[in-house]
């Protein structure tokens, strides 16, 4: 069945080091995302790629880094930089519609999240 | 950045009760509204995407309103079950292309 796989589930790192999330689709999608989940706020858009070897800053890019060497990979490192790195990451992915920005009118489809915890 | 509001934050129903909420955005520059289901431990499912004033989409139970003129989209849940328990995003996409979440409507179906 074709999907979008997040590992770990679970993540606890010291503060200072750095952490990379990985985030796996083999439902053959151009464009993928980033998001963060933080306690009684909306999802929130860190990066996103709509083709290989390309992305873009989202919303709250600062303290994050992400690479899209091939079209099914799209990992997200948290760096040291990242003042409040502890929350709950969302991949996810969609067709790219030719428009500027795929997930326009395309559904977006989400893996299962990582929960990433800084001590 | 654009502002995607939903209401009510939670919401407890009896099982069988029929129940609506709101998703509100600015309808300036509007280009399409996504409604997500998210049900706990799992990852987010897309239930709706809708573009045009007056679109009206259906999946089951479950159907969704769109004013793009006033800016507000409605999500109702007909006879609602247990199994609708979830939190229910509303994401709005504007000019900038970027989807922008809002904090979510999370509904309690009590058997």
């Amino acid at each position: 069945d074709g999907g979008i796989t997040q590992s770990p589930k679970y993540l606890f790192r010291k503060e200072g080091q750095n952490v990379t999330l990985s985030c796996e689709q083999n439902l053959n999608h151009d464009a993928m995302y980033w998001y963060r989940q933080d306690p009684g706020q909306g999802l929130r858009l860190i990066y996103y790629s709509q083709i290989v070897n390309d992305f873009q800053k989202g919303d709250i890019a600062e303290g994050y880094s992400v690479s899209r060497e091939k079209k099914e990979s799209f990992p997200l490192t948290v760096t040291s930089a990242q003042k409040n790195p502890t929350a709950f990451y969302l991949c996810a992915s969609s067709p790219w519609t030719g428009t500027a920005f795929g997930s326009y009118n395309s559904p977006l489809h989400f893996g299962n999240g990582t929960r990433l915890t800084v001590t | 950045i654009l502002n995607v509001e939903q209401s009510p934050q939670s919401l407890h129903v009896q099982e069988g009760d029929s129940t609506n909420f709101t998703c509100s955005f600015p309808s300036s520059n509007f280009y399409a509204l996504h409604w997500y289901r998210w049900e706990t431990a799992k990852s987010p499912e897309a239930l709706f995407v809708m573009t045009l004033n007056g679109d009206e989409k259906k999946k089951g139970r479950i159907s969704a309103t769109l004013n793009t003129k006033e800016g507000y989209s409605y999500l109702y849940i007909k006879g609602s079950q247990p199994e609708d328990s979830a939190t229910y995003l509303c994401a709005v996409s504007s000019n900038t292309g970027k989807l922008i979440f809002g904090q979510g409507t999370t509904l309690q179906v009590k058997p």
